[in-house]
């Protein structure tokens, strides 16, 4: 059974750093991309950008790019989301969700959230 | 960058009845690049629909999507209690990118 398990809720203060993690089972880790999906509060899903971990490929949205930093681990079938100096901005939920195949075009299995709250 | 337009935005139903849902694309898409997701509150998004009409595993039979172009449908033939969430529509861009609509509330009329 594929499983994407993520770290738990973080709350931190504006200027810290942060790397939260999604830990995946149940098929071969390092020949699917893994995506990170940011939801605001009351809002929308927005897509943050994407690894490949056989080759460390990585793609960001245009509109984060620089923001954020997306890496993998495929010797412990773990992908990561890091910030180096936090914002009040990014609070929010953070998802990963991996992407079904190099020709596929959706997300079909997605973590239970990690929510980030940055406040001082 | 292709935008996607969701109608409307919240939708009042009744239990039983058709729900359908519009998702509007900027540009003419692939329909392999289109795809929807159910999400229930305090939960993550669940993949429904993908290449704008095959059903995911394991989704019920009265779910379905159609469409081509810039216009896609999701449509709920009958509506269950447990159908009631906020529905988005999404789309893969070259670059890549994947962009989401803004999400259709069906709520319980």
């Amino acid at each position: 059974e594929v499983q994407l398990v993520q770290s738990g809720t973080e709350v931190k203060k504006p200027g810290e750093s942060l790397k939260i993690s999604c830990e995946a089972s149940g098929y071969t880790f390092s020949t699917y991309w893994i995506g990170w999906v940011r939801q605001m509060p009351g809002k929308g899903l927005e897509w943050m950008g994407m690894t490949y971990p056989g080759d460390s490929d990585t793609r960001y949205s245009p509109s984060l790019q620089g923001q954020v930093t997306i890496s993998a681990d495929k010797s412990i079938s773990t992908a990561y989301l890091q910030w180096s100096s936090l914002k009040a901005s990014d609070t929010a939920m953070y998802y990963c969700a991996r992407r079904r195949g190099s020709w596929e075009y959706y997300f079909d299995y997605w973590g239970q959230g990690t929510l980030v709250t940055v406040s001082s | 960058e292709i935008v996607l337009t969701q109608s409307p935005g919240t939708l009042s139903v009744s239990p039983g009845e058709r729900a359908t849902l519009s998702c509007r694309a900027s540009q003419s898409l692939s329909s392999s690049y289109l795809a929807w997701y159910q999400q229930k509150p305090g939960q993550a998004p669940r993949l429904l629909i993908y290449g704008a009409s095959s059903r995911a595993t394991g989704i019920p039979d009265r779910f379905s999507g159609s469409g081509s172009g810039t216009d896609f449908t999701l449509t709920i033939s009958r509506l269950e209690p447990e159908d009631f969430a906020v529905y988005y529509c999404q789309q893969y861009g070259r670059s890549p990118t994947w962009t989401f609509g803004q999400g259709t509330k069906v709520e319980i009329k």
